[in-house]
């Protein structure tokens, strides 16, 4: 099947840094990614929708200029998270869509950022 | 009002048993998808099985089968045989719209216990 990759998996930033998370799709091209939030134990938030070649759009709540997200290729999006604070610590995952397939939502491994 | 709803935030089942997870949903969309994913305490999200709302068979994946209720708006998941690994948690997932491009929204997933 299908595979995303993220990287970093984990990361430990300190407060007012900023951090980027790469979400790849590695063996299909994918026009639309999503990025996902998860608190431990929760469910999954979607935050965006990242569409190649334009803007994201972002769901209601989530701070655009904080929560910058980049989709400058079909097989590359990326989650900037600016000005990091500790509230920010969660788990992200990114999945992304491959166009041939009927129905599947493809899911990166998640990347754990930690802000101290 | 919530999309997706997971009643059972915990469940148990004694290994080698049945166990149904139970998933509502509430849209006014003719054409939908419902998925569930098993999210074990690694984090990433594996895609388990698929109903499409025309689909007039319940699926079936292995051990996995959905009880589709159209009427009832309900998906619940089937686990028969349970096995240790299979202790993990468990998102009921509904996706909008006729194609794979719409956005997934996420139930708050129900955690399951295999007993040895």
């Amino acid at each position: 099947g299908a595979v995303v990759s993220q990287h970093p998996s984990w990361v430990i930033c300190k407060s007012g840094t900023s951090v980027k998370i790469e979400c790849r799709s590695l063996d299909f091209q994918a026009t639309t990614m999503f990025w996902y939030r998860q608190f431990p134990k929760q469910s999954l938030m979607l935050m965006a929708t990242s569409n190649e070649g334009s803007k994201a759009t972002y769901e209601q709540g989530v701070e655009k200029d904080k929560f910058l997200i980049n989709h400058a290729s079909l097989t590359l999006s990326t989650l900037t998270v600016t000005s990091a604070h500790p509230e920010d610590s969660s788990f992200y995952i990114c999945s992304a869509r491959d166009p041939a397939a009927a129905h599947e939502q493809y899911f990166g491994p998640g990347t754990r950022l930690t802000v101290t | 009002a919530q999309k997706i709803t997971q009643t059972q935030p915990g469940m148990f089942v004694q290994e080698k048993e049945a166990v149904t997870l139970d998933c509502t949903y509430d849209t006014s969309d003719q054409s939908y998808g419902l998925f569930w994913y098993k999210q074990p305490s690694s984090g990433e999200m594996i895609f388990l099985i698929y109903q499409g709302s025309y689909d007039e068979q319940n699926a079936t994946e292995g051990r996995y089968s959905l009880n589709f209720q159209k009427a009832r708006k309900s998906a619940n998941l089937v686990i028969s045989a349970s096995q240790l690994g299979d202790s993990a948690m468990y998102f009921c997932a509904m996706r909008e719209g006729p194609t794979n491009a719409g956005k997934s929204t996420f139930g708050d997933g129900t955690t399951l216990t295999v007993k040895p």
